[in-house]
C-alpha cells in the first residue's frame, strides 16, 4: 500500500492497495479524535473515532491508529475501492465541552 | 440520509440581500452547529449550541446571526454578506452529555447550502 508523510493533500492509488491517510493534531491534551469522509456534493460522514485511552481501534476495512507521542493519527483503508474516493478529515476534540477541530483534508482518488 | 437535512441546498444572494439558512435534525440530539466550509480550508465551526443555548461565537462577523428556537432546529441568518462569504455552510447535530469529555460524540453533518455572494 502506499503511505504518505504528514498530510499531503492529495493522494492517489490503485484499486485494491492498502491506502494510509495521515494527520497530525495540536493539542496534546485532546481525548477523543475521528475521521470523516466527504464526498462531492455531501457533508462529512462519520468513518471511525478513537479515544486517548487506545491506540488503535478497526472498522470495516478501515483501522485508525494514534500516537500520542506524537501526536500523531491515521487513517489506514485496506484494499481501497473507487467508492473510498473523497476527502477525508480527521478532527479532535481539544476541550471538554467545545466542538470538534477539524484539520486539513486529504483528497483520495482511486483508479481501476 | 444522516437525519439532518438543511435548506436550501444552493443559494445565490446580493451583497444587500438578507436570507436565512434553514436546518432540521431528527435525531434526537440536543447540540447543533453551524460550521463554514471554504475551498482548501479546514472546516470553520461557526456557532454552537446546547439545549439551544449558543456556547460559542468563533468570532463570527455580526452579519451572521444564528437563531435556536428548539433543539431540533437551528437557523443562520445573512444579511449585507461580502462576496468571501461564499462558501459550503454545513450543520451538524450531536448528544451533548455534560460529563466527562462534553461533546465527544460523533456530530452527523447535513448536506450543506452552497452560498454564492454576488
Amino acid at each position: 500500500g502506499e503511505s504518505v508523510g504528514l498530510h499531503l493533500p492529495t493522494l492517489s492509488v490503485q484499486e485494491g492497495d492498502n491506502s494510509i491517510i495521515n494527520c497530525a493534531y495540536s493539542n496534546s491534551a485532546s481525548d477523543y479524535f475521528i475521521w470523516y469522509k466527504q464526498e462531492s456534493g455531501k457533508g462529512p460522514q462519520f468513518i471511525i473515532d478513537i479515544r486517548s485511552n487506545m491506540d488503535k481501534r478497526q472498522g470495516q476495512r478501515v483501522t485508525v491508529l494514534l500516537n500520542k507521542t506524537v501526536k500523531h493519527l491515521s487513517l489506514q483503508i485496506a484494499a481501497t475501492q473507487p467508492g473510498d474516493s473523497a476527502v477525508y478529515f480527521c478532527a479532535e476534540n481539544s476541550k471538554a465541552g467545545t466542538a470538534l477541530i477539524f484539520g486539513k483534508g486529504t483528497t483520495l482518488s482511486v483508479s481501476s | 440520509e444522516t437525519g439532518v437535512t438543511q435548506t436550501p441546498r444552493h443559494l445565490v444572494m446580493g451583497m444587500t440581500n438578507k436570507k436565512s439558512l434553514k436546518c432540521e435534525q431528527h435525531l434526537g440530539h440536543n447540540a447543533m452547529y453551524w460550521y463554514k466550509q471554504s475551498a482548501k480550508k479546514p472546516l470553520e465551526l461557526m456557532f454552537v449550541y446546547n439545549f439551544k443555548e449558543q456556547t460559542e461565537n468563533n468570532s463570527v462577523p455580526s452579519r451572521f446571526s444564528p437563531e435556536c428556537p428548539n433543539s431540533s432546529h437551528l437557523f443562520l441568518h445573512l444579511h449585507t454578506l461580502q462576496p468571501e462569504d461564499s462558501a459550503l455552510y454545513l450543520c451538524a447535530s450531536s448528544q451533548f452529555t455534560a460529563s466527562g469529555g462534553g461533546l465527544n460524540y460523533e456530530q452527523y453533518f447535513g448536506p450543506g447550502t452552497r452560498l454564492t455572494v454576488t
